[in-house]
C-alpha cells in the first residue's frame, strides 16, 4: 500500500507568477483535500476534491484552484503569488465515507519572494 | 463559527515527566476530535482519534478523551520521551465535506 505523495517538495517563486503542486493519493482513496499551513500555525482547509469535482471549500479566493484526476491524484493551482502564500502546502488522501481516517502527505513548502 | 484553541507552547519537560496538552473546541453540532503530531520537517500523523462524547482515543502511550459537558479533548501522556518532542495539533471535524479544523498547535520539547 502506498501512501500519499506529494511534489515538489520545495519550491520558490516571486509575486505574481502561478503554481501547480501536485499530490498522489493513497491507494484505495478516491478522495483529497488540502490545506495550507502558514509558519507556526495549525492547517486551515483550502478544499476538498471527490470524483474529480470540488467537493467543499474553505476561506481561500479563486486564484487558489484544483483539479482531480481519474486516478484520484489531485492538483493545486495557485495564480497570482502574494508573499502570504508563502506556507507549507498539505494534502491528504480518504476514501469517501469515512473522512475521519485522512492520511497526510509530507507537504510542499512554498516561498513566494 | 466552529473552533480549536491549545495551550501556547513550546512545552519543555524533562524525560520522564507527564505530559498535559489541553484543548478546548467550540462547534455547533457533535464532531469527533482528533490529535495529530507533526515531527520536524514531515507532515501530519494521526496519533488518536474519538468519535461520541466519553470515548478515549489512545496510542502509543497517549490518550485523551471526549468531553462534551467541558468540549474539551486534552492530551496526557504518563512518561515522555525525547523521541515525543514534536508539534501536537487537535483538530475536530464533521463528517460532511471532510473539513479538519485545527488548531493552532503545542510544540513539546523533551529534554534528556
Amino acid at each position: 500500500e502506498t501512501g500519499v505523495t506529494q511534489s515538489p517538495t520545495h519550491l520558490i517563486k516571486t509575486r505574481g507568477q502561478q503554481v501547480t503542486l501536485r499530490c498522489s493519493s493513497q491507494s484505495g482513496h478516491n478522495t483529497v483535500s488540502w490545506y495550507q499551513q502558514a509558519l507556526g500555525q495549525g492547517p486551515q482547509f483550502i478544499f476538498q476534491y471527490y470524483r474529480e469535482e470540488e467537493n467543499g471549500r474553505g476561506n481561500f479566493p479563486p486564484r487558489f484552484s484544483g483539479l482531480q484526476f481519474p486516478n484520484y491524484s489531485s492538483e493545486l493551482n495557485v495564480n497570482a503569488l502574494e508573499l502570504d502564500d508563502s506556507a507549507l502546502y498539505l494534502c491528504a488522501s480518504s476514501q469517501s465515507g469515512n473522512q475521519e481516517t485522512q492520511y497526510f502527505g509530507p507537504g510542499t513548502r512554498l516561498l513566494v519572494l | 463559527g466552529d473552533s480549536v484553541t491549545q495551550m501556547e507552547g513550546p512545552v519543555t519537560l524533562s524525560e520522564e515527566a507527564f505530559l498535559t496538552i489541553n484543548c478546548t473546541y467550540t462547534a455547533t453540532g457533535y464532531p469527533s476530535l482528533f490529535w495529530y503530531v507533526q515531527y520536524p520537517g514531515e507532515g501530519l500523523q494521526l496519533l488518536l482519534k474519538a468519535t461520541k462524547a466519553d470515548d478515549k482515543g489512545s496510542n502509543k502511550g497517549f490518550e485523551a478523551t471526549y468531553r462534551k459537558e467541558t468540549t474539551s479533548f486534552h492530551l496526557e501522556k504518563g512518561s515522555v520521551q525525547v523521541s515525543d518532542s514534536a508539534v501536537y495539533f487537535c483538530a475536530l471535524l464533521y463528517n460532511q465535506g471532510g473539513k479538519l479544523i485545527f488548531g493552532q498547535g503545542t510544540e513539546l520539547s523533551v529534554k534528556p
